[in-house]
């Protein structure tokens, strides 16, 4: 168990929807990353918070966004939902600073429809 | 920009012959390194890290990695190879502490009986 919770673990949505996942890090970490997992992209980076506050963006559509809130949970939002966005979306954590791995979590599986 | 590349996506070997998943990054500062697993199913394990000192990096379950400057690789190398080991494995960087991870595009290792 990486400590680190995702949920929901399962999303079935139509297209136009819009969807929040949640992300609970692992105790005394403060960052927190979101990547997205399909077949033909592998795994993308999408943005990281550090203590609340944006520290990198990578490859995050518009229709996208994410926060993190003072108790350190992060919530990615995905608007105006595609087809071609149904993927396996991970949220790691980490303590932040010299090189320190990431914990992920068991991600959720968004499938839309 | 960093990048991580991994030769080959998929690798089968027999089980007990030995183990190797090639790694090579570019960066233009020297970066902390990994190599995760994804068993099917779950999200990344932290398998080993290198991030400044020893080249030769020994992780977790008998797996270890070098690290060679010149030849910019990170190669992941086991002795002998259980039918447990047989999962997905991820190379990855980061080019300071607080930087983004970024993620080769995975390895697909199987393990013959």
């Amino acid at each position: 168990d990486s400590g680190v919770t995702q949920t929901p673990k399962h999303l079935i949505t139509a297209t136009g929807q819009r969807v929040t996942l949640r992300c609970s890090p692992r105790s005394g970490d403060l960052s927190v990353y979101w990547y997205q997992q399909s077949l033909d992209q592998g795994l993308q980076f999408l943005i990281q918070y550090y203590n609340g506050e944006e520290r990198a963006k990578g490859n995050i559509l518009e229709r996208f966004s994410a926060q993190q809130f003072p108790d350190l949970h992060s919530e990615l939002n995905l608007s105006s939902l595609e087809l071609g966005d149904s993927a396996l979306y991970f949220c790691a954590s980490s303590v932040g600073p010299l090189g320190s791995p990431l914990h992920f979590g068991n991600g959720t599986r968004l499938t839309v429809t | 920009a960093q990048s991580v590349t991994q030769l080959g996506s998929h690798v089968s070997v027999s089980e007990g012959a030995l183990v190797l998943l090639r790694c090579n990054y570019s960066s233009s500062v020297p970066p902390y390194l990994f190599w995760y697993v994804q068993y099917p199913n779950q999200g990344l394990q932290l398998l080993l890290k290198y991030t400044t000192g020893a080249t030769l990096v020994k992780g977790i379950n008998g797996f270890e990695a070098e690290f060679k400057k010149s030849e910019t690789s990170f190669h992941l190398t086991k002795p002998s190879a259980h039918m447990s080991d047989a999962a997905e494995y991820f190379c990855a960087l980061s080019k300071t502490s607080y930087d983004k991870v970024i993620f080769g595009p995975g390895t697909s290792l199987s393990v013959i009986p």
